[in-house]
This record gives C-alpha cells, structure tokens and sequence, in this order.
C-alpha cells in the first residue's frame, strides 16, 4: 500500500497568517492527490482534487502544490473558520490510503 | 443539490451484524461510484471499497475482505455496507463518499454513521 506521511500533526497558527500542510507519498503518486478539511463531528470537504485544482465554492485562499511524491495544501490568510482537521488521499493506487490529518487551530 | 443520506448510529453485539445505508439524491445515482470509508481516532481514516452502482461490481480493500459487503438498490438510489462478524474494533464512523474519475477522489461525502460493538 501506498504510505502518506502528513506534517505536522497540529499547526496554531494566527488569523491572517499563511500556513502550510505536506504530505509525502511513499511512491510516485502522478498529482492523484486530494485534500480534504474535516470539521468537528462532521464529514469531509473537498478542497483541493488533482493536487491543485481548486473544488468549486472553496475560497481562493486555499492552494494546492506539488508532484511525484511531495505535495502541500497552502491556506493564504488564516480565518476562524478554517480551524479544524486536514487530511490527504492519495487516488493513484488501490487501496486508495490517507495521510493521518493535521489540527489546525487558531493562536 | 447532491446529498448523501446515511442510516442512524447502530449499537451492535460482538459476532453480530449490521447494514447501513446511504441514500443518494440530486444527482442521477448510476453515473457515480459509491465508496465506503472507515474513521476511527486511532486509526484514522481506512478505504474499505467501493461500488459500480450499475453493476453492482465491487472493488474490496484485502483488509475489508471478508468485513464488508457492498451492495446497490437502483430503484432506491441506494447504497449498502454489511458488516459482519462485529468485534470491538469494528467500532467507527462510517462514511459514504461519491467517487470522481480519472484522478480518483470523493466530492461528497454522507455524514457518517457511527458504528459502536459492545456487549
């Protein structure tokens, strides 16, 4: 299986302030990378699909970079309501595997 | 607007059985694969498989074999995972999510169905 190893594994950071998440694929993951921000006893949302490629109605400060086995999730301008948890898949091999989130919360 | 709607929390016997389901709507239900997905806090998030909702062809991750079942009711634009053979560790949030191609993602997911295995 393919192994995503995600850092850090919390993040505090200060409103306005920009922030970065990696995750680093085990193999060569070809961009089939999606983040996702999981809030508080709900579901997942789809940020970012195809490594950079922003999913419709999510705000312009989130960007995603990255190719082979490096990837990141950059959030331009921390707001109240990004705190909550952070997480990658990978979608080039099965099983499709997860990295083990990032918290992040407000300083 | 696209909804996926799962069943109501379940308390489960050790060695029993249960089926949750995941009802979709707001979009034409055949053209989307449904997968299923494991959260827990220790273990975060696990695939367990997905379904052709077409077919009704299955895909299991090797460590779900045996764990989950899939199955699809067109007429109803729905969505099941049987779990048998329950242990404590079984205990989790369970998630539906639609699959997206070629790059393999999920644009929406249920609200999870917690799943608790106690005697």
């Amino acid at each position: 299986d393919i192994q995503m190893t995600q850092s850090p594994a919390s993040l505090s950071a200060s409103l306005g302030e920009t922030i970065s998440i990696e995750c680093r694929a085990s193999e060569d993951i070809y961009s089939n990378l999606a983040w996702y921000q999981q809030k508080s006893g709900k579901s997942p949302q789809l940020l970012i699909y195809a490594a950079n490629r922003l999913q419709d109605g999510v705000p312009s400060r989130f960007s995603g970079s990255g190719s082979g086995t490096q990837y990141s999730l950059k959030i331009s301008g921390m707001q109240p309501e990004d705190e909550g948890d952070y997480f990658c898949l990978q979608g080039s091999k099965f099983p499709l595997t997860f990295g083990s989130g990032t918290k992040l919360e407000i300083k | 607007q696209v909804q996926l709607q799962q069943s109501g929390a379940e308390l489960a016997k050790p060695g029993s059985s249960v089926k949750i389901s995941c009802k979709a709507s707001g979009y034409t239900f055949t053209s989307y694969d449904i997968s299923w997905i494991k959260q827990t806090t220790g273990q975060g998030l696990e695939y367990i498989g997905y379904i052709n909702t077409g077919s009704g062809g299955t895909y299991y991750n090797e460590k779900f074999k045996g764990k989950a079942t899939l199955t699809v009711d067109k007429s109803s634009s729905t969505a099941f995972m049987q779990l048998s053979s329950l242990t404590p560790e079984d205990t989790a949030v369970y998630y539906c999510a639609r699959n997206r191609y070629p790059r393999w993602y999920f644009d929406f997911w249920g609200p999870g169905t917690m799943v608790t295995v106690s005697s």
